[in-house]
């Protein structure tokens, strides 16, 4: 089955404490995003990659790191995670083909205390 | 400019039709998409539409595109319980090869 995974589906963290949200996809995607939903704002672009080891800002980077070191992964690093961090994300992937459909994960709500 | 404006929550009663107004401030939008999200889930594609045509339909799903006012709407027929969730409506902007969502609307379908 073709699909986006995300982990942890649900954290509660304190401030300052590094955190890593795994995203990986099997559908040979080379592109790859991630996103935050906050109410009222939709979704903003954290960062996003074009292919493996190209990795670029999205419209909100500040506060978060990525690699792409493989076609399936996209990790997305806290470093020293603060309150307003506390969000729902997603990551998404797509072949940029045909209509460009992005396909999502199923979320990551994180809680930064 | 990159905006993409909806209205934040729609209430419609069961049976009758909705409709989800979009507005978007680039014109070099090709691409324009209708996502939703259900509750505690990712978002899915539900209909798309090329920026060169007027209208798609698909089912119960009509999409209209205005380009002289950057107006995009989703019409849905004969609306259903299941139809409750957030609808975001996203734009391609293929000179800086970006996705730009809008804030999204709360469709609520009451019996």
């Amino acid at each position: 089955e073709a699909q986006v995974t995300q982990n942890p589906r649900y954290l509660i963290t304190v401030t300052g404490k590094k955190l890593t949200v795994t995203c990986s996809q099997n559908m040979n995607h080379e592109y790859m995003s991630w996103y935050r939903q906050d109410p009222g704002l939709g979704l903003r672009q954290i960062y996003y990659s074009m292919n493996v080891e190209v990795t670029d800002k999205g419209d909100v980077p500040e506060g978060y790191k990525v690699s792409r070191k493989e076609k399936r992964n996209f990790p997305l690093i806290l470093e020293s995670p603060s309150p307003n961090q506390t969000s729902l994300y997603f990551c998404a992937s797509s072949d940029r083909e045909n209509t460009g459909e992005l396909f999502f994960g199923e979320g990551s709500r994180l809680t930064v205390l | 400019g990159e905006d993409v404006e909806q209205s934040l929550f729609l209430s419609v009663r069961e049976g009758d039709s909705s409709v989800i107004n979009c507005t978007y401030t680039d014109s070099s939008s090709t691409y324009l998409y209708w996502y939703k999200q259900e509750p505690g889930a990712g978002l899915q594609l539900l209909t798309y539409i090329f920026s060169n045509m007027d209208m798609k339909q698909d089912q119960r799903l009509t999409v209209l595109l205005n380009k002289k006012d950057k107006h995009l709407s989703l019409r849905i027929a004969d609306t259903q319980t299941g139809d409750s969730a957030i609808y975001f409506c996203a734009e391609f902007l293929y000179n800086t090869d970006k996705l730009i969502f809008g804030t999204g609307t709360r469709l609520q379908v009451f019996p």
